[in-house]
């Protein structure tokens, strides 16, 4: 268990829809970090909040944003899903703002966009 | 750009036997990292190198941090079923002006009992 927590773990929904994904990170981690996995794809970075603001934007599409809330936990939103945004979504956290590498990932919440 | 390419993409091997995988980038690293993701699950990170030509153990695991700083490569001796996953290299890089994690395609080994 490495303490961060994802909810939902499986969403199905039609395209057009919003979804919202949440984390909460590792007791004491400031920072939390978004990924997309796509089927048998690596793991590409969308976005990171640290202690509430956000820090680095990776390849985060336009039709998608997060947030991370006062404490700090964190929400990403999805909207006008299209089949093509099918894939794990995984939310990783650490204590520093910097991205070393040593990153502590959730389970994921797979999305399933029909 | 900021690929890191790994290979073999899928390894199939026999319960026992060693595994050697690598990972290469045209640029240079400065911190290489390898993570495992088990079957429905998130990555968990395995070994982290800072320095060049660093080897380091961790278990039946070891990583070597190449003297170039552009590969690493992980090897796992005597492997078990719960080797079983997919490996991923990783390692941070200044883009645009912020430190992010770039992640190669990831090796997935497939152990026959």
């Amino acid at each position: 268990d490495s303490g961060v927590t994802q909810t939902p773990k499986h969403l199905i929904t039609a395209t057009g829809q919003r979804v919202t994904l949440r984390c909460s990170p590792r007791s004491g981690d400031l920072s939390v970090y978004w990924y997309q996995q796509s089927l048998d794809q690596g793991l590409q970075f969308l976005i990171q909040y640290y202690n509430g603001e956000e820090r680095a934007k990776g390849n985060i599409l336009e039709r998608f944003s997060a947030q991370q809330f006062p404490d700090l936990h964190s929400e990403l939103n999805l909207s006008s899903l299209e089949l093509g945004d099918s894939a794990l979504y995984f939310c990783a956290s650490s204590v520093v703002p910097e991205n070393t590498g040593e990153l502590f990932f959730g389970e994921g919440s797979r999305l399933t966009v029909l | 750009g900021q690929q890191l390419n790994q290979s073999p993409q899928s390894m199939f091997i026999q319960e026992g036997e060693d595994v050697s995988m690598n990972c290469t980038s045209s640029s240079i690293f400065n911190t290489w990292l390898w993570y495992k993701q088990d079957p429905g699950e998130g990555p968990v990170l395995l070994i982290a190198l800072y320095k060049a030509g660093e080897l380091t153990s961790n278990g039946r695991l070891t990583a070597q941090f190449g003297i170039t700083r552009k590969d690493s490569f992980l090897n796992i001796s005597a492997s078990i079923p719960s080797d079983v996953g997919i490996y991923f290299c990783a390692g941070p890089k200044i883009i645009q002006g912020a430190q992010k994690l770039v992640f190669g395609q990831g090796t997935r080994l497939t152990i026959n009992p």
